[in-house]
């Protein structure tokens, strides 16, 4: 069935440091694929996304690229802050599911000063 | 830009009360609005599809009797926990899909349940 992988966290960096969370999918159809974070005790905010192949979604100084070769959307950012830290979620949606989203089990970044 | 308001955003009641969950778009129609469970430090999992003016679509595993989905208009989608024990206890979220556009869904703030 369809699915999402993320790399297993939790994260830890320094303030600066450069991010990489992996994120590669399973789906039978041609997916959208998104970015989620929650900050701790609050809901799901869109961070950013992409509708088709070599898109590349990018907000707040974070980017992804939709990857078809290789079914992957691995989130970057070249300098993280510590408002960054929360948990993330790789995340597709297939229009033929009414759009129903799949979520990866999520990572959990921390950044220290 | 788009919300989706979920209310009540906190509640604690005793075992064995129902408790009803209600998420709203704030500024546009949704055909369609899903439920999400979410327990601690873990992904979100969907519970159940809900559409306007018919039954919910629920994923394997979820007891539709215990999880009672009403989505009577196209910006009101309740969720309603019935006889609800300590292991319903989790955080619930919402979600809703703009009727008109092809954007992504808008989530709720979520709601967090404890059943005592």
């Amino acid at each position: 069935g369809d699915s999402v992988t993320q790399m297993e966290g939790p994260v830890t960096l320094s303030e600066e440091a450069f991010l990489t969370i992996n994120c590669t999918y399973t789906a039978t159809g041609y997916p959208s694929l998104f970015w989620y974070v929650q900050y701790p005790g609050e809901g799901l905010q869109l961070l950013l996304k992409a509708t088709k192949a070599d898109d590349k979604g990018s907000n707040k100084g974070f980017e992804a690229t939709y990857r078809k070769e290789t079914t992957s959307f691995h989130l970057e950012k070249g300098s993280v802050q510590v408002s960054d830290s929360a948990v993330y979620f790789c995340a597709l949606s297939l229009p033929t599911s009414y759009d129903k989203v799949i979520f990866g089990p999520g990572t959990s970044l921390s950044v220290i000063p | 830009g788009a919300v989706v308001s979920q209310h009540p955003s906190w509640v604690i009641c005793k075992s064995g009360t129902s408790v009803k969950i209600e998420c709203r778009s704030l500024d546009f129609q949704a055909t369609t609005m899903f439920w999400y469970r979410q327990f601690p430090k873990q992904s979100l999992m969907l519970m159940a599809t809900s559409n306007e003016g018919s039954k919910a679509t629920y994923e394997q595993g979820v007891e539709k009797d215990k999880f009672l989905i009403n989505h009577a208009s196209l910006t009101l989608s309740t969720l309603t926990v019935t006889s609800a024990h300590p292991e319903d206890s989790s955080f619930y979220i919402c979600s809703a899909q703009d009727s008109y556009s092809n954007q992504p869904q808008h989530f709720g703030d979520g709601t967090r349940l404890s059943i005592l």
